[in-house]
């Protein structure tokens, strides 16, 4: 079985100030590993993904995110957020069949 | 390319009413999803189909909710009768294959049962 933990509902940040926004799965199998972001009023899209080879991935945007497989994490990192960065952020785990979302991220930009 | 259409966006019932939501994929994709996300949590997996053939539905509420996927295309979930635990916005999302390809989403409805 897997499971997704995002374990911060809410984050507030002072813009360009940098952000962590923290996930751990569990699974018995290998796993894919994806940030999805949801924009206000908007539906979700993905933001990066981990499939295989380096650890580190970089959305366009100048997220990262960094697969620690001995800690189980996949948390996704900003060194300086923008207003626009204002969103919904779901971490969610891949196995051969199925995706699993966490219970969401959601990041508050403060001027 | 075309992103994934759902219809309608927003829908108001009684409890104890029928709804159908209709969801056509991105051309090409064999994986199609349902999922539910109520107001706070994250999208919850109702069904998966990989073709016109059911993955996953182990999260579906049998009792209420159907859904089919005819000819490996379009799909359409129903719930009757609505309870109001099933106030939520309903997402569709189709991929190329399952597991490892990236989800693409529809804009979801919104249903709401008073």
């Amino acid at each position: 079985a897997q499971s997704v933990t995002q374990l911060d509902s809410q984050v507030p940040v002072f813009e360009e100030a940098p952000v962590e926004l923290r996930c751990n799965y569990s699974s018995s199998v290998s796993v894919y590993l994806f940030w999805y972001v949801q924009y206000p009023n908007q539906g979700l899209q993905l933001l990066l993904k981990y499939l295989s080879g380096s650890t580190l991935v970089e959305s366009i945007n100048g997220f990262e995110a960094e697969f620690n497989k001995s800690q189980t994490s996949f948390h996704l990192r900003k060194p300086s957020v923008h207003i626009s960065d204002t969103a919904e952020y779901f971490c969610a785990v891949g196995s051969a069949s199925k995706i699993i979302f966490g219970s969401g991220t959601r990041l508050s930009i403060r001027p | 390319e075309a992103g994934v259409a759902q219809s309608p966006r927003y829908k108001i019932i009684e409890k104890r009413q029928s709804v159908a939501f209709w969801c056509n994929p991105i051309s090409g994709h064999a994986t199609l999803y349902w999922y539910q996300q109520i107001l706070g949590q994250g999208p919850k997996l109702l069904i998966q189909f990989q073709n016109n053939g059911v993955v996953d539905d182990s999260q579906l509420p049998k009792d209420r909710f159907s859904a089919e996927r005819l000819k490996g295309v379009d799909s359409t979930l129903k719930i009757q009768p609505a309870k109001l635990e099933d106030s939520a916005v309903y997402l569709c999302a189709s991929s190329l294959d399952m597991g490892f390809a990236p989800l693409h989403f529809g804009n979801g409805t919104r249903l709401t049962v008073t």
